[in-house]
């Protein structure tokens, strides 16, 4: 059973970059067709994907964040991470590491999730 | 980008009442959607995926429709454990943009 545990500061001072870091048990980060991605939830509100890498180590972002974002892998470690820079009080939200699932070509799914941290943005 | 868009926004249901929550698409997707369930506190879990597969473990009450923009969730028998809010997302687009959520409440 794949398992996936975010790990990094809950708070993170305005201007500053936020870091994460999201371990996964159960199975190798390097095999299988998966792309390991990073998705938010601001508290009350809705789900945003921020971004992802494949197995590869090719990435993609979302644009709104692009600028901001980077995300990486350590295959050593078995974990991959984000970082966002220049953060606002708009930043602070629950961060989810997120597995997703390839199917019918280039479809995908997210199957697997951490069980989320909370990123507070705050002088 | 690509916007969802869930009607309802929230709606209320009583045990054992048929539910049904749709989901547009601002363009074609083909049968690119998934539906999550996520309950207070907790990640979001996966209900159905490719618009019509249940994921495994998922109970058969969960079933999915559709193709193109129009979409739908449809909860045959609600059960006191399926009070929660739903997200469709579309993984047409590398952007995995998802709809604005449903909740179901009592």
């Amino acid at each position: 059973q794949v398992q996936l545990q975010e790990s990094g500061p809950g708070l993170v001072k305005p201007s500053q970059t936020l870091s994460l870091t999201c371990t996964v048990s159960g199975g190798s980060i390097s095999s299988g067709s998966y792309y390991w991605s990073w998705i938010r939830q601001p508290a009350g509100k809705g789900l945003e994907w921020i971004g992802r890498i494949y197995t590869s180590g090719s990435t993609n972002y979302n644009p709104s964040l692009k600028s901001r974002v980077t995300i990486s892998v350590d295959t050593s470690k078995n974990q991959f991470s984000l970082r966002l820079s220049s953060v606002t009080a708009a930043d602070t939200a629950v961060y989810y590491c997120v597995r997703a699932s390839e199917y019918s070509g280039y479809g995908y799914y997210f199957d697997y999730w951490g069980q989320g941290t909370l990123v507070t943005v705050s002088s | 980008d690509i916007q969802m868009t869930q009607s309802p926004s929230s709606l209320s249901a009583s045990v054992g009442d048929r539910v049904t929550i749709t989901c547009r698409a601002s363009q074609s997707i083909s049968s690119y959607l998934n539906w999550y369930q996520q309950k207070p506190g907790k990640a979001p879990k996966v209900l159905i995926y490719a618009a019509s597969s249940l994921q495994s473990g998922v109970p058969s009450r969960f079933s999915g429709s559709g193709s193109g923009t129009d979409f739908t969730l449809t909860i045959s028998s609600l059960q006191p454990e399926d009070f929660a809010t739903y997200y469709c997302q579309q993984s047409y687009s590398t952007l995995g943009t998802f709809g604005q959520g449903t909740k179901v409440e009592i």
